[in-house]
């Protein structure tokens, strides 16, 4: 079946520390991939996405690269702020009548 | 403003009651969805819909029921049958054309049963 592992939280980085999530997947065919953030007490709000292989989403400074060859999608960021803190979750999505398939997310928690 | 709206906020029921999850929308999209979230657990999948008067159960089906008489709307009963009914409950919604892939969500709703 389809599923997406993601690197154990929490994860505590003083601010402007470079971010790594990892995140693999394993699915049928070809998926597309996301990232999602939820800050506290509030739904995910898309973070980012790549609908194909070396494809680079990037958004708010944040980056990630869809690597097929290594069935891998990290997230990375040159230097988080504490406004960064929340949960991420990696997503991944076969075709468009499927539901998207979740990590079980990161907690990330930046400390000025 | 286009969005999905979840009300109420917070819920609070005694254990044996049946409770109904309000979720709508106004993106015109096809499909709706259902999650739970747990503590450490990520997004579980409850129920989804891809068009009116039809839907399918997701992974944690039991305990819950849901209708879609209208697309805009996608309502969830927590039973009592549902044992562990406490959690953040939240709705999502996408459209199903070919190449648009993302879900957007609610804001959740967090229920206590006491």
């Amino acid at each position: 079946g389809n599923s997406v592992t993601q690197m154990e939280g929490p994860v505590t980085l003083s601010e402007e520390a470079f971010l790594t999530i990892n995140c693999t997947y394993t699915a049928t065919g070809y998926p597309s991939l996301f990232w999602y953030v939820q800050y506290p007490g509030e739904g995910l709000q898309l973070l980012l996405k790549a609908t194909k292989a070396d494809d680079k989403g990037s958004n708010k400074g944040f980056e990630a690269t869809y690597r097929k060859e290594t069935t891998s999608f990290h997230l990375e960021k040159g230097s988080v702020q504490v406004s960064d803190s929340a949960v991420y979750f990696c997503a991944l999505r076969v075709s468009g009548n499927t539901p998207l398939v979740f990590g079980k997310g990161t907690r990330l928690s930046v400390i000025a | 403003d286009g969005g999905i709206t979840q009300s109420p906020k917070y819920l609070f029921r005694k254990e044996g009651q049946n409770v109904t999850l309000s979720c709508e929308q106004n993106l015109n999209h096809d499909a709706m969805y259902w999650y739970r979230q747990d503590p450490g657990q990520g997004l579980r999948l409850i129920y989804y819909s891809q068009i009116v008067n039809d839907f399918q159960k997701g992974d944690i089906a039991e305990g819950y029921s849901v209708s879609r008489e209208k697309k805009e709307s996608f309502p969830l009963t927590v039973t009592s049958a549902q044992k562990n009914p406490t959690a953040f409950y939240l709705c999502a919604s996408s459209p199903l054309e070919r190449g648009t892939y993302e879900q957007y969500f609610g804001p959740g709703t967090r229920l206590t049963v006491t």
